[in-house]
């Protein structure tokens, strides 16, 4: 069965400084896909980027990047110099390619709370 | 953005009553997903749909039914609505596959007196 953690429940900042999201998953599957969000406090679930286990390139996106380290099991998600608008609660997910059914699993979430 | 619109958007309802939301889009994907996000424990699967009238539960369906009878539409039932059924619904479609993201409504919040 697949299963997200995200252990970190709730991280504080102070603008500017650099943070970094922990997400760690479990599945029997070679191949799969992850994933994070973001959620705002305004509710909605915005799609940040996905990754797919054939591809451990990092990437960077701006102020955001990702390491994915499939000898960790371990997706993580870095935000460089923190601004008050990336405080949110991240998400991290997983969909399995096999069975068919494509469920994503979601982690509980890290809340992260930039402070000016 | 994806097409995706939840109904209604709050609710507020008296316990033993039932309850439907419902979940449109236009997207003609065939996946679609209802979770409910509490705080502590995330995003968490209620049941989903792979097409017309299949539909399968996911980790915490009791309580719960759904339907689908049109691509378009997936409505969520709250047979007798108990307390802690209280959480924020979100609907959630997605595509050809695993390598897709989910898009997700706007949610509905709904508190069971």
């Amino acid at each position: 069965a697949q299963k997200v953690t995200q252990a970190q429940t709730e991280i504080s900042v102070v603008e500017k400084e650099d943070v970094t999201l922990d997400c760690v998953y479990e599945t029997r599957d070679t191949t799969y896909y992850l994933f994070w969000y973001k959620q705002p406090p305004s509710g909605e679930l915005v799609f940040l980027i996905r990754r797919n286990s054939f591809d451990e390139q990092n990437e960077i996106s701006g102020r955001y990047s990702w390491n994915f380290q499939k000898s960790t099991s371990s997706f993580n998600f870095t935000i460089t110099a923190s601004q008050v608008v990336d405080s949110a609660v991240y998400f991290c997910a997983l969909s399995e390619a096999s069975g068919g059914s494509y469920i994503p699993t979601f982690g509980r979430g890290t809340s992260l709370i930039v402070h000016p | 953005d994806a097409g995706i619109t939840q109904s209604p958007r709050h609710k507020v309802t008296e316990t033993g009553t039932p309850v439907t939301l419902r979940c449109h889009q236009t997207e003609n994907h065939r996946y679609m997903y209802w979770y409910r996000q509490d705080p502590g424990h995330g995003l968490r699967l209620i049941h989903y749909s792979y097409g017309v009238k299949d539909t399968d539960k996911g980790e915490v369906s009791d309580g719960y039914s759904v339907s689908r009878s049109k691509t378009e539409d997936f409505l969520l039932t709250l047979e007798s609505a108990t307390s802690s059924q209280t959480s924020v619904y979100f609907c959630a479609i997605m595509g050809q596959g695993p390598n897709t993201e989910a898009f997700f409504g706007q949610g509905t919040r709904l508190t069971v007196v």
